[in-house]
């Protein structure tokens, strides 16, 4: 069954700082891997989608990068700032499910 | 992208009552899913609703808990029924186009007493 792990946790930087959030799965033969972004007590907003035929994909300040042989992707924030305090999340498409990872919180101290 | 609507947006019942979440999308979407998020926790998957029969239940979750009805491609809905305070959380709604890019509602917190 696919595993879905995303360290750290939580992290807190100050704001400006260029960052980068982890996530790593088991089983390498996935379709796709999205990235979302969940403010507290809400729901999901999509983030970026990588096919598994993708090496990276890029939005404003969000570069997302996927090395699948070695079940891994960066999600890479540049110029952080306090609105990019939020839990991102990663998904996994294996088989017909998807699978999620735990999340890392950021916090961007003002 | 699709715009998806969740009703209610929050709620809080009593035990042993049921609550029906409506989820409604601005286009036909092949896929359509039900997450439960409990407190500082990851999403987990709950079923699958299909448009016109029965949805596909994840283990550890039931028809008989959680009745699904998928009418059209556009809107599904989720009862949580005979509630108890185990089953806060939020619950969301989530579409995807032939299980591609998945978009998910504003979710639906539900506090039960």
């Amino acid at each position: 069954k696919q595993e879905v792990t995303q360290i750290p946790a939580a992290l807190s930087v100050p704001e400006g700082e260029n960052l980068v959030l982890n996530c790593s799965f088991t089983d390498s033969a996935i379709y796709n891997l999205q990235w979302f972004r969940q403010d507290p007590g809400k729901g999901l907003t999509s983030l970026l989608l990588i096919q598994s035929s993708q090496r990276e994909q890029t939005s404003g300040r969000l570069n997302a990068s996927l090395d699948k042989s070695s079940g891994r992707s960066t999600l890479y924030i540049a110029a952080s700032q306090p609105g990019d305090s939020a839990t991102y999340l990663c998904a996994v498409l294996t088989g017909n499910q998807f699978y999620f990872g735990t999340g890392t919180s950021l916090t961007v101290i003002p | 992208s699709a715009v998806i609507s969740q009703k209610p947006s929050r709620d809080i019942c009593q035990r042993g009552t049921s609550l029906t979440i409506q989820c409604q999308v601005d286009s036909q979407v092949t896929m359509m899913f039900w997450y439960r998020q409990q407190p500082g926790q990851s999403l987990t998957l709950i079923a699958t609703a299909n448009q016109g029969s029965e949805a596909t239940y994840e283990s550890g979750f039931v028809i008989d808990k959680f009745p699904i009805s998928r009418p059209n491609l556009t809107f599904s809905t989720l009862t949580v029924s005979n509630m108890s305070p185990e089953d806060s959380s939020i619950y969301l709604c989530s579409v995807a186009i032939y299980y591609n890019e998945q978009f998910f509602g504003p979710g639906t917190r539900l506090t039960v007493l």
